[in-house]
């Protein structure tokens, strides 16, 4: 598709329940990142892929958090055991360029997010 | 580490007014800055970057922002609101590998 694809939109998930929230990028796009937005906050980082390397996963609040892109395309973000403070909009991002903060990338462009609340 | 603040929560603004929104930022090298728009339920959108040269960055949508770097700020300006620009707008600093840093947005409102 023409933009990055986030799925679910929502995912409303009770306390101690697994969840995964999908990311599909623009295709053709090396870099992907994740972030966490809470509510009346700005994105957090969560962890960043070229292809399917995980190069940087300092974000990650918890040993419950774990991402993936094993094929370096789609990426799957988990969630075990989830708690209430997890919830928030979760946000995918990709690039085409391998250093898309660079003077000379192109940036990258998000998706819309899933939101997940739990309760 | 790096950070960005962005002082003012929320702005309200007439129509075909002008507007101004603050960001200070901290980051220990030369700073690659940011400023994006989100409207309710949707991803975050660049309005313009700075990277180096000119100080004054053209963004889309009327948009344009003055890196400072004696202030520390890189503050967005528009001449005459419109009233679809009422939207959250984050200030972000990233670095080389596009690991960005934003600030806690500020919601604008635009009065008719």
């Amino acid at each position: 598709g023409a933009g990055v694809s986030q799925s679910p939109r929502y995912k409303v998930a009770k306390r101690g329940q697994d969840v995964a929230l999908r990311c599909d990028p623009i295709s053709g796009h090396v870099s992907l990142f994740w972030y966490q937005q809470a509510l009346g906050q700005g994105p957090e980082f969560l962890t960043y892929f070229q292809n399917e390397a995980q190069l940087d996963k300092s974000g990650l609040p918890s040993d419950r958090f774990f991402a993936e892109r094993p094929e370096g395309s789609v990426s799957t973000l988990k969630i075990q055991r989830t708690q209430q403070e997890d919830s928030a909009v979760y946000l995918c991002a990709s690039s085409l360029d391998r250093m898309p903060g660079r003077s000379s990338g192109r940036g990258y462009t998000f998706g819309s997010g899933t939101r997940l609340t739990v309760v | 580490a790096q950070s960005v603040t962005q002082p003012d929560i929320h702005i309200t603004v007439s129509e075909g007014a002008s507007l101004e929104l603050r960001c200070n930022y901290s980051y220990g090298a030369t700073p690659y800055l940011f400023w994006y728009v989100q409207s309710p339920g949707q991803g975050l959108q660049l309005l313009l970057k700075y990277f180096s040269g000119d100080t004054l960055v053209q963004g889309i949508k009327g948009f344009e922002a003055e890196f400072k770097r004696s202030q520390s700020s890189f503050n967005l300006r528009k001449p005459s609101v419109h009233w679809s620009d009422a939207a959250e707008y984050f200030c972000a600093v990233s670095t080389n590998a596009g690991k960005s840093t934003f600030g806690d947005g500020t919601t604008l409102t635009v009065k008719p």
